[in-house]
């Protein structure tokens, strides 16, 4: 149980194009999700708190205009990077909370490398 | 003070060894403490989590707390090889993590 997926797994896109990651949870009801950033031999930088049917609350220093959270649903959340530039390239990680978990753990996607030419 | 502090590493063990892993963290409020491995080019996995004082045990795993001394570690017992990964220390529901232990277990 407790699976966490993401798609793309991969994505290369141009600069100024946008791009959407998908978040889901499979076999769980995700009142809560997580966006994080990795840059190479760094650690996870938590991006944003998303809770299903509400506005995300984003960390400090994260442009909410330009990383765009929905989470529309129980098991959907996603994330919009607009108009990317290469700076952005980074390995982006969502993760889930289970709606019924009595101690805060949180289950992990695969990733999502995108790659801004 | 960085909320979440792990001994950056890299660490480095013989195979067979204990390997211990060590987070302090700045909030004394936290209840819940959680430790994620992470291999190269994947997202971190769940190994355990402790809310506590003492051990937790679970496999070569045991996790131990002190909220006291604000501390939780890991303790890998029977190093593998296939334990070679960075190790992330997380505090709190928010769920922000230490910047990660890498560990290295050498045949």
């Amino acid at each position: 149980g407790a699976v966490v997926s993401q798609h793309p797994s991969w994505v290369i896109c141009k600069s100024g194009t946008s791009v959407k990651i998908e978040c889901r949870s499979l076999d769980f009801q995700a009142t809560t999700m997580f966006w994080y950033r990795q840059f190479p031999k760094q650690s996870l930088m938590l991006m944003a708190t998303s809770n299903e049917g509400s506005k995300a609350t984003y960390e400090q220093g994260v442009e909410k205009d330009k990383f765009l959270i929905n989470h529309a649903s129980l098991t959907l959340s996603t994330l919009t990077v607009t108009s990317a530039h290469p700076e952005d390239s980074s390995f982006y990680i969502c993760s889930a909370r289970p709606g019924t978990s009595g101690h805060n753990e949180q289950f992990f996607g695969p990733g999502t490398r995108l790659t801004v030419l | 003070q960085k909320e979440v502090e792990q001994n950056s590493g890299p660490l480095s063990v013989p195979e067979g060894a204990i390997a211990s892993l060590n987070c302090t963290y700045s909030d004394r409020g936290s209840q819940s403490f959680f430790w994620y491995r992470q291999y190269s080019g994947k997202s971190p996995e769940l190994i355990m989590f402790i809310y506590s004082n003492g051990d937790k045990e679970d496999g070569r795993f045991t996790a131990q707390l002190n909220k006291a001394s604000q501390y939780v570690s890991l303790l890998i017992r029977d190093s593998q090889p296939s334990d070679s990964a960075t190790y992330l220390c997380a505090v709190k529901s928010d769920m922000r993590f230490g910047a990660g232990t890498r560990l290295t277990v050498k045949p």
